[in-house]
């Protein structure tokens, strides 16, 4: 059983598409993650949840647009891809705010490709 | 705000000689600190962490740290490493609302 698993693990998609990315855990946590991995292996924080309620936005533009049905799930949708939105997606969760004591959980990742 | 600086993009190292991956933080407040491990094409794995209490933390595989309050360190290292170590390795500081902030990775490199 995976704990926390993101669909497709691969996407390529075209300049100006639409896309979503997929994202599930089976923790019980009640906050999740969107991180950017870059070509650089730098990992920014994109969003944040707690039981679908968002806490955390950072500069991100407005293209990205990241949704939660329920606490267990948390996809990210992004408009009008950009050749700059390749990387890699991480989704990660991680218990109560407040109780970071162990850490995230993290996705394996959606590497993201615009041509 | 909270940072992290990894003073090393790369470390080679030979096989079964021990290795140290450095990192440095800045922070204002109490902190945790984290060490994750990312194998290729793979997602991040928790390596170890520091809450309070011993400053020697010890994790998996082998790892260990040491959180240096005077100096705002947390150098990871293992006495003698692996091929299988090989890897991309993470430094992070818990920041507000349960964010993690992320150095910019160490890539450890172990030859035979």
């Amino acid at each position: 059983d995976t704990a926390v698993s993101q669909t497709p693990k691969y996407l390529v998609t075209q300049m100006g598409n639409d896309k979503s990315i997929k994202c599930e855990q089976n923790l019980g946590h009640d906050t999740m993650y969107w991180y950017k991995q870059d070509s650089k292996k730098f990992l920014k924080i994109m969003f944040s949840y707690n039981n679908k309620e968002l806490i955390i936005n950072e500069t991100v533009p407005n293209r990205f647009s990241p949704k939660s049905p329920d606490k267990a799930h948390l996809n990210l949708h992004i408009n009008s891809l950009e050749l700059g939105d390749s990387a890699v997606y991480f989704c990660a969760s991680s218990q109560v705010p407040g109780q970071l004591n162990y850490g995230y959980t993290f996705g394996s990742g959606t590497r993201l490709t615009v041509v | 705000a909270q940072s992290v600086t990894q003073l090393d993009s790369q470390v080679p190292v030979f096989e079964e000689a021990p290795v140290e991956l450095r990192c440095n933080y800045s922070s204002s407040v109490s902190v945790y600190l984290f060490w994750y491990v990312q194998y290729p094409n793979q997602g991040l794995q928790l390596l170890l962490k520091y809450l309070s209490g011993s400053t020697l933390v010890k994790g998996i595989n082998g790892f260990e740290a040491e959180f240096n309050k005077s100096q705002t360190s947390f150098h990871l290292r293992k006495p003698s490493v692996h091929i299988s170590d090989t890897a991309e390795y993470f430094c992070a500081v818990s920041g507000g609302y349960n964010k993690l902030i992320f150095g910019a990775g160490t890539r450890l490199a172990v030859h035979p």
